[in-house]
């Protein structure tokens, strides 16, 4: 199995939205509604942020989004703040219980 | 509410084995709920699935390190653990335990809700 395609960088400005998006095959992305998103900032441990694709964990804010077309899953965050600056990762269920990340975005706020 | 420790030497020397434990508090690994999962990251780099088992000793292995992994478990003691045969630098990372909620009841289903803090592994002589 091959990692997922991340853009190695993002950015966007207070306030902006930015989407980072998140393509692998049909075998992982595309065939399960299993695409989850972390972010990590530095010397921390990745948090969920987005599971089931357009999911949120309870404590996470509405600023941040998911959605999956074919065989890329997206994370948009709206009205960009300055603690979003992070690395964000996607994860896919690729099935028999196996699991593949992404290689990562970092996400600048400007 | 889970929480997840990971423990185990902070140093490995090449070609000898890692090993390291994850001790899981505020549940039971007998869950039939749970896979128990790890997880890696290079220094710099992204994250990387190692593996994950069910507390029956079931593992689904990362196919690139199958030949070289050990996943087990003690319900015993409420743990389970890695071990990571003929090491080199790339193994080098942040060791993540993470429990991965597979069933149809799971609120984060098929995703990585809980993380331990993390523990670094140098290979180096």
């Amino acid at each position: 199995q091959s990692a997922l395609t991340q853009p190695p960088s993002a950015s966007g400005s207070p306030g902006q939205s930015v989407t980072i998006s998140c393509t692998g095959t049909s075998s992982d992305v595309g065939g399960y509604d299993y695409v989850s998103w972390y972010q990590q900032h530095p010397g921390k441990a990745p948090k969920l942020m987005i599971y089931e694709v357009t999911k949120r964990p309870s404590g996470v804010p509405d600023r941040f989004s998911g959605s999956k077309s074919g065989n890329t899953a997206s994370l948009t965050v709206s009205g960009l703040q300055a603690e979003d600056e992070a690395h964000y990762y996607c994860d896919s269920y690729a099935g028999n219980n196996n699991v593949v990340f992404g290689g990562g975005t970092k996400l600048t706020v400007l | 509410q889970l929480q997840l420790q990971e423990s185990g030497p902070g140093l490995v020397k090449p070609s000898e084995t890692l090993s390291l434990t994850c001790t899981v508090s505020g549940g039971s690994i007998s869950s039939s709920s749970y896979y128990w999962g790890w997880i890696r990251q290079p220094p710099g780099k992204g994250l990387e699935w190692i593996g994950t088992i069910y507390h029956t000793g079931y593992t689904y292995y990362n196919p690139s390190l199958k030949s070289r992994l050990t996943i087990s478990v003690d319900t015993s003691k409420n743990q389970y653990s890695l071990q990571v045969n003929s090491v080199t630098a790339a193994d080098t990372a942040v060791y993540y335990c993470a429990p991965y909620c597979f069933a149809t009841s799971c609120y984060t289903r098929r995703a990585f809700g809980v993380w331990g803090q993390g523990t670094t592994v140098t290979v180096s002589s």
